[in-house]
């Protein structure tokens, strides 16, 4: 079936330290992807997104992913954690720009250690 | 430019009632995506309207409606509420003829249904 998939519910790092958070697709060809957050209380945030071109995207907040077509993934990476990177995270993809709908995974909570 | 207004942020119903909720998109889009989110299924895609028209539905009753002006604002309208009702409803809009998949998305209303 087709999904996205992040594997990592629940994520603790120490400030200062490096993050990378996963995200898998299954879909047939290589969709729009996406990563949003989501602090508290909040709605969703882009973070950055690929459509195509270049594998390596910057984003905002000094976040970036880099696309793998074959491992049919798009982690997201942070060099340096600041406390308030703590949140929630979700990959997202559009397979069909027609169909008007995101899919999204369920989701990595970050907590960060001072 | 303002960002997704959504009203009201927080309400409580009874089972059985009806709630509306309202979304104002960014200046300039004009389409907008509603997404419920709950600790159980995670965001789930309800509707995406364009230019006044439903473009999209996702695989939800027919008690979730939803409708768009030609302000480009935006309601849903859940009717006969159930305790599974109960969610963060977030709206989103984005910028564009196709959507893409970058989203703008509100704060959220928060539904609780007792």
């Amino acid at each position: 079936a087709q999904s996205v998939t992040q594997p990592d519910i629940h994520i603790t790092v120490s400030e200062g330290a490096s993050l990378e958070l996963r995200c898998n697709y299954s879909y047939g060809a290589t969709p729009y992807l996406f990563w949003y957050v989501q602090s508290p209380g909040q709605g969703l945030q882009l973070l950055l997104k690929y459509f195509s071109g270049d594998t390596l995207v910057q984003g905002i907040k000094g976040f970036e992913a880099e696309f793998k077509r074959s491992q049919s993934s798009f982690n997201l990476r942070k060099p340096s954690v600041h406390w308030s990177d703590a949140a929630e995270y979700f990959c997202a993809v559009v397979v069909n720009t027609n169909a008007g709908k995101s899919t999204f995974g369920d989701g990595t909570t970050l907590t960060v250690k001072p | 430019k303002a960002g997704v207004t959504q009203t009201p942020r927080y309400l409580i119903k009874t089972r059985g009632q009806q709630v509306t909720l309202s979304c104002s998109p960014i200046s300039g889009h004009r389409s907008v995506s509603w997404y419920q989110q709950t600790p159980g299924q995670g965001l789930q895609f309800l509707f995406e309207y364009f230019s006044e028209t439903q473009r999209n539905k996702g695989n939800f009753p027919g008690r979730f409606s939803g409708r768009q002006f030609s302000n480009s604002r935006s309601e849903m309208n859940v009717s006969t509420l159930e305790l599974g009702d109960s969610a963060l409803y977030l709206c989103a809009s984005t910028p564009g003829l196709t959507n893409t998949g970058e989203l703008f998305f509100g704060e959220g209303s928060r539904l609780t249904v007792l």
